[in-house]
């Protein structure tokens, strides 16, 4: 089955506490992105990776990191979180990089809470 | 201004009625218009996506998009009540690969 696995679902963490959310899919699409998603602001892009090795920021890319080892995994990386950080993140992916491509396929999404 | 405006509902409505989701946007380089679905607790899901002005029909769901006005819109004809849920709209396009969504506008189709 096609998807986009993220783990965990749900995460409590403290201020200051590096935490890392991963994102795998099974399509072998090559371009995959983060989303923050927050009552009232919607979905807004973090990070996107338009292949291996190559990432760039999104909308709102301050106090997250991304890499893109493998075609398959995509992490988003929360190096010091802090309670503004809280939210419902997605990952997505996408088959092509061009621009009549688009997030065909998002993950079941992480709830963050950062204490 | 914002570059997608969206209704942000909710919206609630009788099984069966004629539901009309509208979007506005505001870049014109903006080519690709795509509506997601999601359900409570789940990622959006794609539901249509079109390119230009125009319609396009997908079993109950009909996409519209009015270039001219820079409008659009999404139809859902007998509505069920499955269908309740937040839709999206979003856009693509320009110089950059950059999907920029509307907040969504959340629907309830009441039996």
């Amino acid at each position: 089955e096609a998807q986009v696995t993220q783990n965990p679902r749900y995460l409590i963490t403290v201020t200051g506490k590096k935490l890392t959310v991963t994102c795998s899919q099974n399509m072998n699409h090559e371009y995959m992105s983060w989303y923050r998603q927050d009552p009232g602001l919607g979905l807004r892009q973090i990070y996107y990776s338009m292949n291996v090795e190559v990432t760039d920021k999104g909308d709102v890319p301050e106090g997250y990191k991304v890499s893109r080892k493998e075609k398959r995994n995509f992490p988003l990386i929360l190096e010091s979180p802090s309670p503004n950080q809280t939210s419902l993140y997605f990952c997505a992916s996408s088959p092509g990089t061009g621009q009549a491509d688009t997030e065909a396929f998002f993950g079941q999404g992480t709830r963050l809470t950062v204490v | 201004q914002k570059e997608v405006e969206q209704d942000p509902g909710p919206l609630s409505v009788p099984e069966g009625a004629i539901v009309s989701l509208n979007c506005t946007y505001s870049n014109s380089a903006f080519q690709y218009f795509m509506w997601y679905r999601q359900y409570s607790r789940k990622g959006p899901e794609l539901l249509m996506y079109t390119y230009s002005s125009g319609n396009k029909e997908d079993g109950r769901f009909t996409a519209q998009v009015d270039k001219s006005s820079k409008y659009i819109s999404l139809f859902i004809r007998d509505s069920q009540p499955s269908d309740s849920a937040t839709y999206l709209c979003a856009k693509k396009g320009g110089s950059n690969y950059k999907l920029t969504f509307g907040k969504g506008t959340l629907l309830t189709v009441n039996p």
